[in-house]
């Protein structure tokens, strides 16, 4: 059975970091661009950047550019987001998803929380 | 990038057939056939109920079906259960080079 599992969230301070996993099995990494979605408490999902199969194509939302780099290991079947400089509107629980190119499969979520 | 606008929330009866609704631009849904629905139960991941406008997953209930009309798309829900009560959201391309998503903001729905 395919399965996504982000790991990572925790409480960090306003311009800290944070680096997210998503680790998939039963399928193949390598094969689908990846996306990550992310939702802040009590509201709707804002989708926050993807990358293209062998990493060579990366794009993000606006209001993460320069701050969150989003890469991958096809080796490891892992997918990441660096997070840096990190602000209280980035609270949020942060969903990765295979991109095929609807958003077919999604993980349970990983909740971040940037709080002083 | 704009979200798409959907009614915040509606509500139906069960075994009623209801529509939920998504107005974009023709920069998003009116531009290109990359329109999704998703649904999502309180503290749960989203799920895929139709994609490329009116394409069904396999294993998704029939009683979801996605449409579009010009710069509107609709997900219509027949024969509502109770199991249907959660929140939708829709989505669109705004690049079929980057794969650049937006939603709409969430309906919930409440049967």
């Amino acid at each position: 059975e395919a399965q996504l599992v982000e790991s990572g969230g925790d409480l960090v301070q306003p311009g800290g970091s944070l680096r997210l996993s998503c680790t998939v099995s039963g399928f193949m990494l390598r094969d689908h661009w990846m996306t990550w979605v992310r939702q802040a408490p009590g509201k709707g999902l804002e989708w926050v950047a993807n990358i293209k199969e062998d990493g060579s194509e990366k794009y993000y939302v606006d209001f993460v550019k320069g701050r969150f780099t989003i890469s991958r290991d096809n080796a490891k079947n892992s997918l990441y987001l660096q997070m840096n400089s990190l602000r209280v509107e980035d609270t949020a629980v942060y969903f990765c998803a295979r991109t095929p190119p609807a958003l077919d499969m999604w993980g349970q979520g990983t909740l971040v929380t940037v709080s002083s | 990038q704009s979200a798409l606008t959907q009614p915040a929330s509606v509500s139906g009866s069960l075994g009623q057939s209801i529509t939920l609704s998504c107005t974009g631009t023709s920069s998003d849904i009116g531009g290109y056939n990359y329109v999704s629905w998703y649904q999502q139960h309180p503290g749960k991941a989203p799920k895929l109920l139709t994609y490329d406008v009116s394409h069904r997953p396999s294993g998704v209930s029939h009683r979801f079906s996605g449409s579009r009309s010009g710069n509107t798309a609709s997900l219509t829900i027949s024969g509502l259960q109770a199991e249907d009560e959660a929140d939708y959201y829709c989505s669109s391309y705004v690049s079929h080079k980057t794969f650049h998503v937006v939603f709409g903001g969430g309906t919930k729905l409440t049967v």
